[in-house]
């Protein structure tokens, strides 16, 4: 059966500080891995890996993968209360690229 | 790019009534839709996997009597909740694969009395 697993569950932090969110999994036929930001409503794509070692990024985040450990980590720099929200983390696998969720990371940033 | 839409956005029904929620790719061609279910503080749950022109595939423990999915073309799935009762009241959410990303629609919150 498929796994995901991602930690911390929740953090709470102030504006300015970096957080790193822990993704790991376990997925047949393993095609890619996808974070999304979710807030009020339905989930909102950041970043697709499919390579090991190669780092993506968009902003302040910034996102890496290793398939060998079957981990990946999704990094925040300089927070800001705009990024409360929900981050899940989603492998998607076989023929039709099916994702399975994580429970997410709650994100907390006060000012 | 990349946008998909749900309509309607929020639905209150009585049960016993049937309810449809419709999901489009307004700017692209979706290879595969995929209907999830959301309930308050928990994960998305895969609930099927639909392709256009064929039958949908549904995960263990959906029934597919009860939620039907229609695929009639590379940009539009319906999902209808039959017979609907209040344990179906959730936040139904779609998502539309181009090559190897999805995208997601911006979600319909059931509510059955």
């Amino acid at each position: 059966e498929d796994k995901v697993v991602q930690s911390p569950l929740s953090l709470v932090v102030h504006e300015g500080d970096t957080v790193t969110l822990n993704c790991s999994y376990e997925v047949t036929n393993f095609r890619s891995l996808l974070w999304y930001k979710q807030e009020k409503k339905a989930p909102t794509f950041l970043f697709m890996l499919t390579s090991s070692g190669i780092e993506k990024k968009s902003g302040r985040l910034s996102s890496i993968l290793d398939k060998k450990e079957l981990f990946s980590i999704l990094n925040i720099t300089a927070t800001q209360t705009g990024d409360s929200a929900i981050y899940l983390c989603a492998p998607s696998g076989g023929s039709n690229y099916k994702l399975t969720f994580g429970k997410g990371t709650l994100l907390t940033v006060n000012p | 790019g990349a946008v998909v839409s749900q309509h309607p956005s929020r639905v209150i029904c009585k049960s016993g009534t049937s309810v449809k929620i419709e999901c489009r790719s307004l700017d692209f061609q979706a290879t595969t839709m995929f209907w999830y279910r959301q309930f308050p503080k928990k994960s998305l749950m895969l609930m099927a996997t639909s392709n256009e022109g064929s039958k949908a595939t549904y995960e263990q423990g959906v029934e597919k009597d009860k939620f039907l999915i229609n695929h009639a073309s590379l940009t539009l799935s319906t999902l209808t909740v039959t017979s609907a009762h209040p344990e179906d009241s959730s936040f139904y959410i779609c998502s539309a694969r181009v090559d190897s990303e999805q995208y997601f629609g911006p979600g319909t919150r059931l509510t059955v009395t």
